[in-house]
């Protein structure tokens, strides 16, 4: 059964430094795509990076940057510089195509960052 | 572009009640998904539909739970003889159809409809 793992309940980070956010997936699919969204304190689902399976570069989105590595089915999440806004929820997930034709989205337990001023 | 919406924001009801939530996707969006959210968790998988079919429904989801999407446009999602357990956010998430080399693009969130079972 597809799970994805985010062994990060909480993450402190200082503003203006990196910070990496840990994801692995676990799936027996070849074709496969995974996301990072972000959840304030508001409540909204916000999309932030998207990697397909068969991507060969990792993906970046601005500040943002998916450290996509295939073999040890991990997708951590980079982030670069940080912001007082990036204090969050972040969550993993990983979409699946199923036989019905549909697909099926399957997200971790998230992490929840702070960062410092 | 208006986004996804959803109604009610904030749903009180009684245990043993019916309700009802409404999901108005981002208009050329065709496929649309729900989701439910309970404190400190992630989302997890309610439904899938493309245009008016449910094509998956997770395994988790239980007799009470039905959701339709009968024009292809909005969405509704029912919960029967509501229980304490059901107390959620339920979130609702839409996509464009994929691309014509089939990568999947990203769903876009409402601001889903906080349940409260008495």
């Amino acid at each position: 059964a597809q799970k994805i793992t985010q062994t990060q309940p909480g993450m402190f980070v200082q503003e203006k430094e990196a910070v990496t956010l840990d994801c692995t997936y676990d799936t027996s699919d070849q074709s496969y795509g995974l996301f990072w969204y972000k959840q304030p304190s508001s409540g909204e689902m916000i999309f932030l990076i998207y990697q397909g399976s068969y991507d060969e570069q990792n993906a970046t989105e601005g500040r943002y940057s998916l450290n996509f590595q295939k073999a040890r089915k991990s997708a951590n999440l980079v982030i670069s510089a940080s912001q007082l806004g990036d204090s969050a929820m972040y969550f993993c997930a990983m979409r699946e195509a199923s036989n019905t034709g549909g697909f099926k989205t399957i997200f971790g337990a998230g992490t929840r960052l702070f960062v410092k001023a | 572009d208006t986004g996804v919406s959803q109604d009610p924001r904030h749903k009180i009801t009684k245990r043993g009640q019916n309700v009802t939530f409404r999901c108005d996707p981002i208009s050329e969006h065709n496929r649309l998904y729900w989701y439910r959210q309970t404190l400190g968790q992630g989302p997890e998988f309610l439904t899938y539909f493309q245009n008016e079919a449910q094509l998956e429904k997770s395994r988790l989801l239980s007799d009470r739970f039905s959701a339709e999407r009968p024009k292809g446009s909005f969405s509704t999602l029912e919960i029967q003889r509501t229980e304490q357990g059901d107390s959620a956010m339920y979130l609702c998430a839409s996509s464009p159809p994929l691309t014509t080399s089939g990568r999947a693009v990203t769903q876009y969130f409402g601001p889903g409809t906080r349940l409260t079972v008495l």
